[in-house]
């Protein structure tokens, strides 16, 4: 298994520029969410999905579009690029879970985004 | 809603010290408790968890207790390598089947030889 896979790795966008950061897991995950990392303050959610066809916002949603069109894939849309954007983005993924339970979230490795 | 205050860093130890990184939570009910880690360049794993109160997690000789009298989860070591740097993030997870995670700010922690 490839685990969450992530790409790219690295993007410069100026301000206005739209880009989809993408996002694909192999475990058969139902859920899945994005999360932006910044210093000082954690990871934040953006949006999240707990299967295919379904998707609700997190935190900080606003600037972010999602879809989740299959179980595998998850991607971020940035519609109009702002430099409050610039961030360390993760995807992560896990099971679905029964009331009481618990989830460990498996992460990609992380897009970083700068915006000028 | 569900918060978890963690111990402001950065911290640097020397290589066989003690290590505690401090974590605190607020939630209602009866939350899950998880510490991930950050190692440089890379993506978050989990270390390990505790799913009620009074359970112990632990992991790659770390540990954390499920405190709930008093809402803590204390990451603790009894002799740090320099392969422990990393970043230490405290989170919880609602208590419903609820998948979200809260994440604390992140405790950077570097060891020296």
């Amino acid at each position: 298994n490839a685990g969450v896979t992530q790409t790219p790795k690295f993007q410069v966008l100026k301000t206005g520029q739209s880009m989809t950061l993408q996002c694909a897991q192999d475990m058969n995950h139902e859920y899945m969410s994005w999360y932006r990392q910044d210093p000082g303050m954690g990871l934040r959610l953006i949006h999240y999905s707990v299967g295919a066809g379904i998707t609700d916002q997190g935190e900080v949603p606003n600037g972010y579009n999602v879809s989740r069109s299959t179980t595998e894939d998850f991607p971020l849309r940035l519609l109009s690029a702002a430099p409050s954007q610039t961030s360390v983005y993760f995807c992560a993924s896990s099971p679905s879970l029964g009331r009481g339970g618990y989830n460990e979230q498996f992460f990609g490795p992380g897009t970083r985004l700068t915006v000028l | 809603g569900d918060s978890v205050t963690q111990m402001e860093g950065p911290v640097t130890l020397s290589e066989e010290a003690f290590l505690t990184i401090n974590c605190t939570y607020t939630a209602t009910g009866y939350p899950s408790l998880f510490w991930y880690v950050q190692y440089p360049g890379e993506g978050l794993q989990l270390l390990l968890k505790a799913t009620k109160a009074d359970d112990k997690g632990s992991n790659k000789g770390f540990e954390a207790t499920y405190r709930k009298e008093t809402t803590s989860f204390h990451l603790e070591k009894g002799s740090v390598q320099v392969s422990d740097s990393a970043v230490y993030f405290c989170a919880l997870s609602g208590s419903f089947g609820n998948e979200k995670l809260t994440f604390g700010t992140g405790t950077r922690l570097t060891i020296i030889p």
